[in-house]
């Protein structure tokens, strides 16, 4: 039973624009989440959380938006650029720190 | 760089061996977790040691083991190899009460 779930394995975007990536979650006591990038041959990279408390956290080009009545996150890529190409997944620990539950993966590619 | 080191970074056996994964945690953390990245999966979480003992414990199979010892670097056993136990095994680690947690470069196993 997938408790994270990203229901989009690959998304294309042109350098410059928006890249959007959705992530959605079964438990509504789940109250933290994470994004990591993945690049291949290499781990998982932390890159930005959002708490349940907040609807909104923002790093440079990277917002993370929480819709908590949804159980849904998204995260925004703006303006995308060709070094964001990678997969990237989003997380929730079942309690503070426990595991790590990852929804399956988004690949971006952004294309020149 | 996370700060977190796995060793070997490739591994190629035989069905029917045992290996062994090592993982040194980020300076002055005290949990470490491991992780399991097969095919076309998401991350799926193994087992979690905290300064030295047991956790938390995930999908591990009986065939195999862990251990975190006292200068905290962790070791993964997966004995009695058999073809689909070929994947990424990465190791995270934090400091036992938060949230991110930071991940090693994996060590893609090979099962021939």
């Amino acid at each position: 039973d997938q408790q994270v779930k990203q229901n989009s394995p690959s998304l294309s975007v042109q350098e410059g624009r928006i890249s959007i990536l959705n992530c959605d979650y079964t438990n509504s006591m789940f109250d933290y989440f994470l994004w990591y990038k993945k690049y291949p041959a290499e781990g998982p990279t932390f890159l930005i959380s959002i708490s349940s408390i907040k609807d909104k956290n923002e790093d440079g080009r990277f917002t993370v938006f929480l819709n908590k009545s949804a159980k849904h996150l998204s995260l925004h890529i703006v303006p995308s650029q060709p070094g964001d190409s990678a997969v990237y997944f989003c997380a929730t620990p079942n309690n503070q720190g426990g595991k790590l539950i990852f929804g399956q993966g988004t690949e971006l590619s952004v294309k020149p | 760089d996370s700060g977190v080191t796995q060793t070997p970074k490739h591994l190629i056996t035989a069905t029917g061996q045992r290996v062994t994964l090592r993982c040194s945690p980020r300076s002055g953390d005290l949990s470490v977790y491991w992780y399991q990245q097969s095919l076309d999966q998401g991350l799926q979480f193994l087992i979690q040691y905290y300064n030295g003992e047991e956790r938390a414990k995930g999908n591990i199979l009986e065939r195999f083991s862990a251990q975190q010892f006292p200068d905290l670097h962790s070791e993964l056993n997966l004995s009695s190899l058999e073809l689909g136990d070929s994947a990424l095994y990465f190791c995270a680690s934090n400091s036992g009460n938060q949230e991110t947690q930071y991940f090693g470069p994996g060590t893609r196993l090979l099962v021939l």
